[in-house]
């Protein structure tokens, strides 16, 4: 089944304790994405990548991290968690950027207490 | 500059109506504009996709138009069902960088 994994599905930490939050696609997709969802604020962009080793800032990228080594894997790495990174976050791809819908994972919910 | 404007009210509708859904930008020139729904909890589901040439497209029982002069789209969805309630979202391909911006969604509630 083609599908955008994320895991955890549901994390607590505490306040300066690095963590990850893995994605991966077996859809052989050359763009991948991270984006945040906070009520009121809607889905804002942390970080892209349009292919291997091509990463970008999106539109929050201050307190993360990410790289992508392999094209199935864009993981987002928190160095050190605070509580105002609590949100749901979702990893997506797509086959190629613009022109096709994005494929989204089932989220991640992290609290940082 | 630059936003996505979607009606923060929930749309609710009797069944067997057509929902139509608004999504207005300002200070974009996109190339393309899609369409998502969102359950709660879940991740957002691509629905369609409309390019700047193109007027209209349909997807069975969804039609997505899209006025690059007025800067708007417009989601129906014909002979609404309760299954049909969720939050839909438009999102625009913001520049050469190709960001996908999200609007904040619409809810719409399709009454039995």
């Amino acid at each position: 089944e083609a599908q955008v994994t994320q895991n955890p599905r549901y994390l607590i930490t505490v306040t300066g304790k690095k963590l990850t939050v893995t994605c991966s696609q077996n859809m052989n997709h050359e763009y991948m994405s991270w984006y945040r969802q906070d009520p009121g604020l809607g889905l804002r962009q942390i970080y892209y990548s349009m292919n291997v080793e091509v990463t970008d800032k999106g539109d929050v990228p201050e307190g993360y991290k990410v790289s992508r080594k392999e094209k199935r894997n864009f993981p987002l790495i928190l160095e050190s968690p605070s509580p105002n990174q609590t949100s749901l976050y979702f990893c997506a791809s797509s086959l190629l950027a613009g022109d096709y819908g994005y494929t989204f994972g089932s989220g991640t919910r992290l609290t940082v207490v | 500059s630059q936003k996505i404007e979607q009606n923060s009210e929930a749309l609710n509708i009797q069944e067997g109506k057509t929902a139509t859904l608004t999504c207005n930008y300002t200070n974009y020139s996109p190339a393309y504009l899609q369409w998502y729904r969102q359950d709660p909890g879940r991740g957002p589901v691509f629905l369609l996709l409309i390019r700047e040439n193109e007027k209209e497209k349909r997807k069975e029982r969804l039609k997505v138009t899209f006025d690059t002069t007025l800067k708007q789209s417009l989601f129906h969805i014909t002979a609404s069902q309760p299954a049909d309630s969720a939050t839909y979202l438009c999102a625009l391909v913001r520049d050469s960088s190709y960001k996908l911006i999200f609007g904040s969604g619409t809810r719409l509630l399709v009454r039995p």
